[in-house]
C-alpha cells in the first residue's frame, strides 16, 4: 500500500460544530503533518508528528487539535472553527528524518465552515 | 517566513509544445528541492528530489534541473499532451527543521 487516505473528502460544518478530519497510511512512515491550504496560496504546514510524538506545531489555534493514535494514524479534530477556517487540509507522510526522500500526500479533505 | 517563488502563476499551451518553469529559493541552508505533481481532487504526486547543485532528473517527457548556488530550479515540459494539465508544486527543505517550504505552484493547461 502506497497511499495516504484521508477522510471525508468534502466536509460543511457549522461553527458550533465538533468534527473530526482523519488520515491513514500503511507504508511505515513515522512522519506525519497536516498542511492547510487556501486559494491561490502555497500549502501551509500546521503540525508535524515524528514517531507519534507532536515534533511542529505551526501556533495554530487551538480550535485546531492534532491526534496520532498509533503510527498509521493521524486525526485532526475541530471545534467551533471560523470562516475562515475553510479550505483544503491536506495530510502527508514521511520517513521520519528524510527530508530527501519527499512526502506521500493524500487527496485532502474540502473543508468548508458556514 | 520563507519564500517559495514560482513563475509563471498560469500557463496554457498548444499541444505539442515544449514548456518550461521556474521555482526560485532562498539558498542558505538547503537540503533538497521537490517537484509534486497536481491534478485535481487528486493527490499531489512526487516527480523528482534533487539534491546536488547541477542535478538533472528525467521521467519521459518531463525533466528538471537544479542550481543550488542561485537558488532556481527549472521543469521542463516536452510536447505537452493534455493529460500533463495539472498545478506543478515546489517545495524546499532545508538542512534545519522537518518540513517543507512550497511555492504557489504554476497552473498548467495544455490544449488539444
Amino acid at each position: 500500500d502506497t497511499e495516504v487516505t484521508q477522510t471525508p473528502k468534502h466536509l460543511v460544518m457549522g461553527m458550533t460544530n465538533k468534527k473530526s478530519l482523519k488520515c491513514e497510511q500503511h507504508m511505515g512512515h513515522r512522519a506525519m503533518y497536516w498542511y492547510k491550504q487556501k486559494a491561490k496560496k502555497p500549502p501551509e504546514l500546521m503540525f508535524v508528528y515524528s514517531y507519534e510524538k507532536l515534533s511542529i506545531n505551526e501556533s495554530v489555534p487551538s480550535r485546531f487539535s492534532p491526534e496520532c493514535p498509533n503510527s498509521s494514524l493521524l486525526n485532526l479534530h475541530l471545534h467551533a472553527l471560523q470562516p475562515e477556517d475553510s479550505a483544503l487540509y491536506l495530510c502527508a507522510s514521511s520517513q521520519a528524518g528524510g527530508l530527501g526522500y519527499g512526502y506521500t500526500f493524500g487527496s485532502g479533505t474540502r473543508l468548508t465552515v458556514v | 517566513i520563507l519564500n517559495v517563488e514560482q513563475s509563471p502563476q498560469s500557463l496554457h499551451v498548444q499541444e505539442g509544445d515544449s514548456t518550461n518553469f521556474t521555482c526560485s529559493f532562498p539558498s542558505s541552508n538547503f537540503y533538497a528541492l521537490h517537484w509534486y505533481r497536481w491534478e485535481t481532487a487528486k493527490s499531489p504526486e512526487a516527480l523528482f528530489v534533487m539534491t546536488l547543485n547541477g542535478d538533472e532528473k528525467k521521467k519521459g517527457r518531463i525533466s528538471a534541473t537544479l542550481n543550488t548556488k542561485e537558488g532556481y530550479s527549472y521543469l521542463y515540459i516536452k510536447g505537452s499532451q493534455p493529460e500533463d494539465s495539472a498545478t506543478y508544486l515546489c517545495a524546499l527543505s532545508l538542512n534545519t527543521g522537518n518540513q517543507f517550504y512550497f511555492g504557489t505552484g504554476t497552473s498548467l493547461t495544455v490544449i488539444p
